[in-house]
């Protein structure tokens, strides 16, 4: 099984620059969700989405907008690039159907703008 | 508000135990979680406990839970330089959303 796949793993943007990053799932999640992780600052939620359908703001979502495209697929986008949105970008997903709400990682994408 | 806290760096030597420590705001947390994370890999879940629970031990991994003082560990048998990786700490509730991440321990494991 694939899991949980990110593209692309490395991307440098310039300041200004729109870019996307995708996200796919083959598990059958309900949930998925954008992190942010910065260096001594653990992962920071962006957005969510709890089911097909619907999206919500987490604790970072300035300067990002995202698409459940459909239950597999779920993609963060950047319309103006800053410098303060340099990090590693992970799409989790997970079974919200069930009490323990293990989230499982894709491999992360590394985004420099400069 | 919600916030989970770990330190930052952990080093010991292969063969001994290790011991991250954790602490958590969130009394109503019902899951706690630790989570690897190995060099440009994402996190993958070790362990999880119930806050219900005290102990919980799965082969080398021993957790546990001070619900009273809010303090979540794990432990480490038999520490290899395999182990090395980062380590977070993390807290949710029942059918929530929002999972709440520590910012990492970064284990050395020195052979």
């Amino acid at each position: 099984n694939a899991g949980v796949t990110q593209t692309p793993k490395f991307q440098v943007l310039k300041t200004g620059q729109s870019m996307t990053l995708q996200c796919a799932q083959d598990m059958n999640h309900n949930s998925m969700y954008w992190y942010r992780q910065d260096p001594g600052m653990g992962l920071r939620l962006i957005y969510y989405s709890a089911s097909e359908g619907t999206t919500d703001k987490g604790e970072v979502p300035n300067g990002y907008n995202v698409s459940r495209l459909n239950k597999r697929e779920f993609s963060l986008r950047l319309e103006s690039a800053a410098p303060s949105q340099t990090s590693v970008y992970f799409c989790a997903s997970s079974d919200g159907q069930r009490g323990n709400t293990e989230a499982f990682f894709g491999q992360g994408t590394r985004l420099t703008v400069v | 508000g919600e916030d989970v806290e770990q330190s930052l760096f952990l080093s010991v030597r292969e063969g001994d135990s290790s011991v991250i420590n954790c602490t958590y705001t969130d009394s109503s947390s019902t899951y706690l979680y630790w989570y690897k994370q190995e060099p440009g890999a994402g996190l993958q879940l070790l362990t999880y406990i119930f806050s219900n629970m005290d102990m919980k031990q799965d082969q080398r991994l021993t957790v546990l839970l001070n619900k009273k003082d809010k303090h979540l560990s794990l432990r480490i048998a038999d520490t290899q330089t395999g182990d090395s990786a980062i380590y977070f700490c993390a807290e949710s509730m029942a059918g929530g959303f929002k999972t709440i991440f520590g910012a990492g321990t970064r284990l050395f494991v020195k052979a």
